[in-house]
């Protein structure tokens, strides 16, 4: 089946600092890149949607200068948290898809702390 | 608005017990609908169902969709400690978008 992957599993940074997650769709090419968050005891919260090669779209409320987010290949998306602050400390999953249907699995998350 | 409801939102029953978790959803452009297992780290992937009435089953745990009324249970049977965990929901709309729900917190005493 297909794999998505993120890359790191787990950062612990300092507030101020900037993080940058990658997701990357190892044996398909993914069109589209979905990120998420989810807070203890919470569901998915969906951030944004990149498409290969433009602007992402982001969910109402989602500070878009705060959470830049790149989708310059099509194997390829990473979210960078600027300016980190313990608010923003959560667990952050990509779900790569494709137009075919390739859309049911999610990259392994990455644990963000920020102190 | 969008909207995919779960219930119950948390469970515990003993091992060996059957459970039904349900979803309900109200969204625009429905494509399919799925389920997710999620433990310590991100979603696994369960079932996805787009046709109504027909039952998906994995070994313990089946799932049914009826697009008439806008719901979808997931059955296990016979529990086993390694069942807990919590149970996602999610409609996937047209645009490759899921929506899901707040989730329902299983748990499986010995």
């Amino acid at each position: 089946g297909a794999v998505v992957s993120q890359h790191p599993s787990w950062v612990i940074c300092k507030s101020g600092t900037s993080v940058k997650i990658e997701c990357r769709s190892l044996d398909f090419q993914a069109t589209t890149m979905f990120w998420y968050r989810q807070f203890p005891k919470q569901s998915l919260m969906l951030m944004a949607t990149s498409n290969e090669g433009s602007k992402a779209t982001y969910e109402q409320g989602v500070e878009k200068d705060k959470f830049l987010i790149n989708h310059a290949s099509l194997t390829l998306s990473t979210l960078t948290v600027t300016s980190a602050h313990p608010e923003d400390s959560s667990f952050y999953i990509c779900r790569a898809g494709t137009g075919g249907g390739e859309t049911q699995y999610f990259g392994p998350g990455t644990r963000l702390l920020v102190l | 608005e969008d909207k995919v409801v779960q219930s119950p939102l948390s469970l515990v029953v003993h091992e060996g017990d059957t459970v039904t978790l349900n979803c309900s959803y109200e969204v625009t452009n429905f494509r399919s609908l799925l389920w997710y297992k999620q433990e310590k780290k991100a979603p696994t992937f369960l079932f996805m169902l787009t046709s109504s009435g027909i039952e998906k089953k994995s070994g313990r745990l089946s799932s049914i969709l009826d697009k008439k009324e806008l719901f979808s249970i997931l059955n296990i049977t016979a529990t086993q400690t390694g069942d807990s965990a919590i149970y996602l929901c999610a409609v996937l709309q047209g645009a490759q978008k899921l929506v899901f729900g707040q989730g329902t917190r299983l748990t499986i005493n010995p």
